[in-house]
């Protein structure tokens, strides 16, 4: 069974500059969410979708953060423009099914490591 | 009080030994736990689901105590592959919006 696919691995850019990045997830997966992880500390929710809507975006900076997932499978997350602060390890996650509280098993993509110089 | 709290470590053990980790949830209506384990430079897997009974899955023994708002992890006879961040994962309150701990990292040695 093919992972959750996410890209690219690396990328570096300078502040003010705009970024994107892309997740697959695993095929029939509901439910896509997306990570920050700065090091150091536990992955921090920025958006969770249910197929193509959105369920949660409580904690995305909205004045400089986008996402979409358009036809309800891949998804793109954008930043513009980048801050130092956004330096962080950018994951993308899916699940089966939402709503099932005792079995929510998370699938995590390899990751986005952000560098912002 | 941060929703969820561990102590970050590390902890340090030798081969053969058992460590426990703890976790502190704030909301007392959480209703799912986990604790999902992170290796150096790659993405968090699941380790294993907390039931409310408790349950074991070969050296690993999680448990949950709502009264007090923790869960915790035990690991019996650890091995150096068990060296890694144990992140604890509980849901918000009547959501499936998972948040995760700091996570605590476990060294063992030779």
């Amino acid at each position: 069974e093919a992972g959750v696919a996410q890209s690219p691995r690396y990328k570096i850019i300078e502040k003010r500059q705009s970024v994107a990045f892309w997740c697959n997830p695993i095929s029939g997966h509901a439910t896509l969410y997306w990570y920050q992880q700065i090091l150091g500390q536990g992955p921090k929710l920025l958006i969770q979708f249910q197929n193509n809507g959105v369920v949660d975006d409580s904690q995305l900076p909205k004045d400089r953060f986008s996402a979409e997932r358009l036809k309800g499978v891949d998804s793109t997350l954008k930043i513009q423009p980048a801050k130092l602060e956004d330096s962080a390890v950018y994951l993308c996650a899916s699940s089966l099914i939402l709503g099932a509280w005792g079995n929510e098993k998370l699938f995590f993509g390899s990751g986005t490591q952000l560098s912002v110089l | 009080r941060k929703e969820v709290e561990q102590d970050p470590g590390p902890f340090n053990v030798p081969e053969g030994a058992t460590v426990a980790f703890n976790c502190t949830y704030s909301n007392s209506a959480s209703q799912s736990f986990f604790w999902y384990r992170q290796d150096c430079r790659k993405e968090p897997k699941l380790l294993m689901s907390v039931y409310s009974s408790g349950n074991e899955d070969g050296r690993f023994t999680a448990q949950l105590n709502r009264a007090s708002q923790y869960i915790s992890l035990l690991i019996r006879d650890s091995k150096l592959s068990d060296s890694a961040t144990y992140l604890c994962v509980v849901n918000m309150e009547n959501t499936d919006k998972l948040i995760f701990g700091t996570g605590t990292r476990l060294q063992v040695f030779p």
